[in-house]
């Protein structure tokens, strides 16, 4: 079975903090993606790489940046924390191509204080 | 411009009774693909199922089935007989052929009770 392992369940960070959301994946997918989840407003794309040290702008990228240094890792960073980016943020990976199903992690709920 | 709409926000059903989600959605397209994903109160989504534009077929899985239909752009789904294992979110998606992008509704929260 494919494991997407996030790094925290919880995360609890102050305004103006720089935060690491990390996220592995064990099936050595190309494809790897940043989703945030809010009621409501269901799955928004942040990021997403097709490939190691590639990179895409989802539909909500401000405020956002990501690395991906090995096949494996795909990080989420939040260069100044603020309030409005308190969510549960979902990492997922995929085998190339937009059909492929996506397999998710547990999810990180973030909270910006 | 891809969009999907799932405009019930919450159903509750008392176990035992059918319930349908409806997923409606709009591409300009014509090889696109719609998925299915059941996000339990663990959180971890769950794929459900995948089909492609060129495909009508309506499929049944134990007591999982969907209808899709080009002529209305709608791929619903229906839990037969729900169980309260089947409480959690349901979320479709859409993604086009060329694109890495997967476009999810905004999630039908099912209630089943016992």
């Amino acid at each position: 079975d494919v494991k997407v392992t996030q790094s925290s369940r919880y995360l609890v960070k102050r305004t103006g903090e720089k935060v690491f959301l990390e996220c592995v994946q064990d099936m050595d997918h190309e494809n790897m993606f940043w989703y945030r989840q809010d009621p409501g407003l269901g799955l928004r794309l942040i990021y997403f790489s097709y490939d190691v040290k590639m990179k895409e702008k989802g539909d909500i990228p401000e405020g956002y940046s990501v690395s991906r240094e090995k096949k494996e890792r795909f990080s989420l960073i939040l260069e100044s924390a603020s309030t409005n980016q308190t969510s549960m943020y979902l990492c997922a990976s995929s085998f190339t191509g937009g059909h492929s199903p996506l397999h998710f992690g547990n999810g990180t709920r973030l909270t910006v204080t | 411009a891809q969009k999907v709409t799932q405009a019930q926000t919450e159903i509750s059903v008392v176990e035992k009774e059918d319930v349908t989600l409806d997923c409606v959605y709009e591409t300009r397209d014509t090889t696109y693909y719609l998925f299915w994903y059941k996000q339990p109160p663990s959180g971890e989504l769950v794929f459900l199922i995948r089909r492609n534009s060129f495909d009508e077929q309506n499929e049944i899985s134990g007591r999982y089935s969907w209808n899709f239909q080009k002529s209305t752009s709608s791929f619903n789904f229906t839990i037969t007989a729900s169980q309260v294992v089947d409480s959690a979110v349901y979320f479709c998606a859409l993604s086009e052929s060329n694109d890495y992008k997967l476009s999810f509704g905004a999630g039908t929260t099912v209630t089943v009770r016992a």
